[in-house]
């Protein structure tokens, strides 16, 4: 599975959109895009996934550029609550068992 | 995370015991993974079963560890003669398919 490049840390305020990057660079045809978070001490909570279209659900907006190279996760009003460690996994759910966890986006949203 | 219920969430052993650590799978999920988190670390795969096999154990220490998801009843990740470096987070995750996965809140293993 491709890797993922994703700045350490990142401040929103409280309120505005939290806007996330992820370059994935080397991901394949068949390779999904993914988005977790962990609040500390919690497991892993899915966000969204896509594989080359925009993507918007209850939680969050997923916008895949027209390569694939890179996405950003779109969290419209961020709150305190979405302090989070936000993790960008690409995967190809045909053949990859496993998610690869890289060291993630430290997102602290600021009162 | 409601849906994958993991037990304990915490638990003590001794250096040389057996630690036992359950995952109770998402209602119609059928394909269960274990992870393990060290601390300020990100998550590590360890092995992947459907009912009754294992698919893909890569990640597992070939001694100590092993893992089953029987017929009926949780899968359970068992950890023989725990060492101080077994000490971390283990998360289960649970899916459908070739559905996202969903993780329960984790066992904390600590060994004196």
């Amino acid at each position: 599975d491709a890797k993922t490049t994703q700045p350490p840390s990142m401040d929103c305020a409280e309120g505005r959109a939290a806007n996330l990057p992820c370059n994935h660079s080397t991901i394949s045809g068949n390779e999904y895009v993914y988005w977790y978070r962990q609040i500390h001490s919690q497991g892993p909570q899915y966000i969204i996934h896509g594989l080359k279209n925009n993507e918007t659900n209850e939680m969050a907006s997923l916008i895949i550029t027209e390569d694939r190279k890179s996405s950003t996760l779109i969290l419209p009003h961020a709150t305190l609550r979405d302090t989070a460690v936000y993790y960008c996994i690409v995967r190809d759910p045909n053949t990859g068992n496993q998610f690869y966890f890289g060291t993630g986006t430290s997102l602290t949203v600021i009162p | 995370n409601a849906g994958v219920m993991q037990n304990p969430r915490h638990l003590v052993r001794r250096r040389g015991q057996e630690a036992r650590l359950r995952c109770s799978p998402m209602k119609g999920h059928s394909h269960v993974y274990w992870y393990r988190q060290l601390p300020e670390e990100g998550l590590k795969f360890m092995v992947y079963l459907q009912k009754e096999n294992i698919i893909d154990e890569s990640g597992m220490p070939k001694e100590r560890f092993s893992a089953e998801f029987p017929k009926e009843g949780p899968s359970i990740l068992r950890i023989q003669q725990v060492v101080r470096g077994d000490s971390a987070a283990y998360f289960c995750a649970s899916s459908a398919a070739q559905g996202p996965q969903h993780f329960g809140d984790g066992t904390r293993l600590s060994i004196l």
